[in-house]
């Protein structure tokens, strides 16, 4: 299993729908996760960081941590066409302290 | 307040050369991650530093190299280059190691090597 999984996508989703994206991880005993958003030909910028069991919104978005099934996702609300971009899934992974990157998303917002 | 700067933002090397790239940190931030960056293998973790001490480091060989100055800021060495080292190498700065269990990174623009 890979250390941080996410959906291989590409995933589209129309103006003012939710766009739900999915990550997994190997490490059970990780705390700390975090989505990046990385615009085409941009570095990666943080947009979200959860770190206990359930919803954490802000704004449009909303992180969900299930630590059981290991698990983590982010839905995005009311997509627009400015959240055209590739997302990616982060873990600071218990076992070695390393931020693990999962490889990333796209997601296209249709107008 | 000024972000992670990055230098150089392009370069072309051929195989068997060296390279050396800069990053300078947030002010105040005292760690320093490096990451590779390709379409294949998405983000990978070279190595991180904090305090002028590495502290942790990624499945690189160990011709990547790293050093952090009294003043945060770091470089990163890749020696004898490889075709397969072209990639987009990316600094990230924070306030705590990763060793605290953060992941809240900030990073740079990136180094675009191209490897001939």
């Amino acid at each position: 299993q890979k250390e941080v999984e996410q959906n291989s996508g590409p995933l589209s989703v129309p103006e003012g729908a939710i766009a739900s994206l999915n990550c997994t991880y190997s490490d059970r005993g990780s705390q700390s996760f975090f989505w990046y958003r990385q615009y085409s030909g941009k570095s990666p910028e943080l947009i979200m960081s959860i770190y206990s069991n359930g919803d954490k919104e802000d704004g449009r978005f909303t992180a969900q941590l299930n630590k059981a099934s290991q698990y983590v996702s982010l839905l995005i609300r009311d997509s627009q066409p400015s959240d055209s971009a590739t997302y990616l899934c982060a873990v600071n992974m218990k076992a070695n302290s390393k931020l693990t990157f999962g490889k990333g998303i796209t997601l296209s917002v249709r107008p | 307040k000024a972000g992670v700067t990055q230098t150089p933002r392009y370069l072309i090397k051929t195989r068997g050369q060296q390279v050396t790239l800069s990053c300078s940190p947030i002010s105040g931030h005292r760690s320093v991650s490096w990451y590779q960056q390709t379409p294949g293998q998405g983000l990978q973790f070279l190595f991180e530093y904090f305090s002028e001490t590495q502290r942790n480091k990624g499945n690189f060989p160990g011709r990547f190299s790293g050093r952090q100055f009294s003043n945060s800021r770091s470089e990163m060495n890749v020696s004898t280059l490889e075709l397969g080292d072209s990639a987009l190498y990316l600094c990230a700065s924070s306030r705590t190691s990763g060793r605290m269990g953060t992941g809240e990174l900030f990073f740079g623009e990136g180094s675009r090597l191209t490897v001939l």
